[in-house]
């Protein structure tokens, strides 16, 4: 397996752009998360699906901030409309089970102008 | 949330020493993970141990769940083991919260 793919891999976009971020996780895992990575608050966790279905979104830090699992194999992360602060890495990861070994996706890295 | 604490923040090392890096956490887990984040800001897992011990190549990781502490091993260390190792956990299965980190430097 090629591993959790995310795209694009950097972003630089104008404030009040809308960005969208994409995912596909390992064949056969259940559950998806998306994580940002920022030097000031370090990995958090923003939403995680399984089976699709979002279970919790306790993570996302506002409204402008929507993640989709419309099938298995695909998931985005929409922040619209984009602010700098929002510059950070945004990870995808996926793993088989709850609790297990998780994958992580290279990142991508948006930065907001 | 579960809180994490890694240490030390940094460590340098010689090429070929061995070290031990340390996970406290302040509640039971029922998941423990190691990563490696390496200078490109790639994550890899490198251990899924929410206890016992476990081996791979030059490094090792144990988990003492009941005294809420993980030690991650590197033995005889390679540039290319430089990078961040984070440690993360989780008290109801899906949810990892990860530690600062701790920024490992080896010199050849």
């Amino acid at each position: 397996d090629a591993g959790v793919i995310q795209s694009p891999r950097h972003e630089v976009t104008e404030m009040g752009q809308e960005v969208t971020l994409r995912c596909k996780p390992i064949s056969g895992h259940d559950y998806l998360f998306w994580y940002r990575q920022t030097m000031m608050r370090g990995l958090e966790l923003l939403i995680y699906f399984n089976n699709n279905v979002p279970i919790d979104d306790s993570g996302m830090p506002e409204d402008r901030f929507s993640a989709k699992m419309p099938n298995a194999s695909f998931s985005t992360l929409k922040i619209q409309p984009s602010e700098p602060r929002d510059s950070a890495v945004y990870f995808c990861a996926s793993s088989f089970v709850s609790g297990g070994k998780a994958f992580f996706g290279q990142g991508t890295r948006l930065t907001v102008v | 949330g579960i809180q994490v604490e890694q240490s030390p923040p940094d460590l340098i090392l010689q090429e070929g020493a061995n070290s031990t890096l340390r996970c406290n956490f302040s509640d039971s887990v029922n998941n423990l993970q190691w990563f490696h984040q390496n200078p490109w800001g790639q994550l890899i897992n490198l251990f899924y141990i929410p206890s016992g011990t476990k081996q791979n190549g030059r490094l090792s990781a144990t988990t003492v769940a009941t005294e809420r502490y993980s030690l991650l091993y590197i033995s005889s260390s390679q540039t290319t083991d430089s990078g961040v190792y984070f440690c993360a956990v989780g008290d109801n299965d899906y949810k990892l919260s990860f530690g600062a980190g701790t920024t490992v430097t080896v010199r050849a």
